[in-house]
């Protein structure tokens, strides 16, 4: 079983429009969960992070953190065409020496 | 001026070729760590480094190897490059606590010929 999965294809979404993406995770003792954007070529830079179950807000983003069931989304509203990018989901590893494990990502692309 | 630089940023090299990639922080972490990403593959660790005298494998490690000169520097090497080590490889630094945010580096793009 991976680590962290993320498992839809690219999304095209309208601008404007919420886009919503998901992540699982297999390791349960998991603590730290984050969101990267990666433009093609370039280094994944952070967006958001998430400690606790629920909803975190950031400008138009917010994660959402269900332990229980072992996932993390990220959504984004109001889409903007700058917003075309590889989203990461990224999970602290306890067992895996707390390093982070990341998803192979999620391909956004936002239409005028 | 970046937290975390590599050099260089762009190589191109031949087959058995020793390469040798470098990363440098300014953000005062104890921990490094060498990935190498490929079109559909994801983000791969390479090697992992949480002090300088602590230095570990990640998942694709043969075939490389590295080392930490000092808590800011943390080196690459491809002892005799192949084709398929080319790819896109990030240096990222994180704090000490565990699942600290990582931060990455620019990238080195190299191509093995």
């Amino acid at each position: 079983q991976k680590e962290v999965e993320q498992n839809s294809g690219p999304l095209s979404v309208p601008e404007g429009a919420i886009a919503s993406l998901n992540c699982t995770y297999s390791d349960r003792g998991s603590q730290s969960f984050f969101w990267y954007r990666q433009y093609s070529g370039k280094s994944p830079e952070l967006i958001m992070f998430i400690y606790s179950n629920g909803d975190k807000e950031d400008g138009r983003f917010t994660a959402q953190l269900n332990k229980a069931s072992q996932y993390v989304s990220l959504l984004i509203r109001d889409s903007q065409p700058s917003d075309s990018a590889t989203y990461l989901c990224a999970v602290n590893a306890p067992r895996g020496n707390n390093r982070l494990a990341f998803g192979k990502g999620n391909q956004v692309v936002v239409i005028p | 001026d970046a937290d975390v630089t590599q050099t260089p940023r762009n190589r191109i090299t031949k087959t058995g070729k020793r390469i040798m990639l470098e990363c440098s922080q300014t953000k005062g972490h104890d921990r490094m760590y060498w990935y190498r990403q490929d079109p559909g593959l994801g983000l791969r660790l390479i090697y992992y480094s949480f002090d300088v005298k602590d230095i570990n494998k990640g998942e694709i490690s043969d075939g490389y190897s590295v080392s930490r000169q000092a808590q800011a520097k943390f080196s690459l090497s491809l002892e005799s490059a192949i084709p398929n080590q080319t790819a896109l490889y990030f240096c990222a630094t994180s704090g000490s606590g565990g699942g600290d945010t990582q931060y990455f580096g620019p990238g080195t793009r190299l191509t093995v010929l």
